[in-house]
């Protein structure tokens, strides 16, 4: 059973405009959330996280929100660019029940920016 | 500083062989996570040292899989033997500290395992 669901497969987005990638969750214990970036052939990259105890977190042109109450995250790209294209991957943890941190990853969702 | 490096990038093996994949984390960073991406699947993760020590390795498919950090340096992850189930992308990440406050774990390229 899926704890962490990214339902878009692939999202294709014009240059300059805005991204939005979506993720749910449904285990209430997650307390920190996580977007990596990932190009083939290459590891995840860390992009942006959110604690639980906020609903906003900014870097850029990158915005993450997240609504605990509809266990729903979303990651906003803007302007969004063709470097931009990569598979986004929403990743959750918790610290409770012994797990220090393990992350539970989503199946990623393909972003296409097209110039 | 250099991050987290995996060896070898790509492995093709027999089912029944054995592979052992090797991690070397960030310097410093006391933890140390495997985690696998079977094709189209999302990444699961499958186990996690504090320094030399097994924190939790609950997402360990099963006993053909062990992993060691042998003085809480780099990490290994042998299979042996091989079923073809396993073939996937191996990721290793490490993280500086535990518990508060949060930090990402940074992750190496990963090992793509292939058993034929």
């Amino acid at each position: 059973d899926q704890q962490v669901k990214q339902n878009s497969p692939s999202l294709s987005v014009q240059e300059g405009r805005i991204s939005i990638l979506n993720c749910d969750y449904t285990n209430s214990m997650f307390d920190y959330f996580l977007w990596y970036k990932k190009y083939p052939a290459e590891g995840p990259t860390f992009l942006i996280s959110i604690s639980s105890i906020k609903d906003k977190n900014e870097d850029g042109r990158f915005t993450v929100f997240l609504n605990k109450s509809a266990k729903h995250l979303s990651l906003h790209i803007v302007p969004s660019q063709p470097g931009d294209s990569a598979v986004y991957f929403c990743a959750a943890s918790a610290l409770s029940g012994g797990s220090q941190g393990n992350l539970i990853f989503g199946k990623g969702t393909k972003l296409s920016v097209k110039p | 500083e250099a991050g987290v490096t995996q060896f070898p990038s790509h492995s093709v093996i027999e089912k029944g062989q054995t592979v052992t994949l090797r991690c070397d984390p960030i310097s410093g960073h006391d933890n140390l996570y495997w985690y696998r991406r079977v094709m189209g699947k999302e990444i699961k993760f499958l186990l996690h040292f504090v320094k030399e020590s097994k924190q939790d390795e609950s997402g360990m498919p099963n006993n053909r899989f062990l992993a060691e950090r042998t003085g809480g340096t780099y990490s290994t992850l042998k299979v042996q033997p091989a079923e073809l189930e396993d073939s996937g992308v191996y990721f290793c990440a490490s993280s500086q500290v535990s518990g508060l406050p949060r930090t990402e774990a940074f992750f190496g390229q990963g090992t793509r395992l292939t058993v034929v």
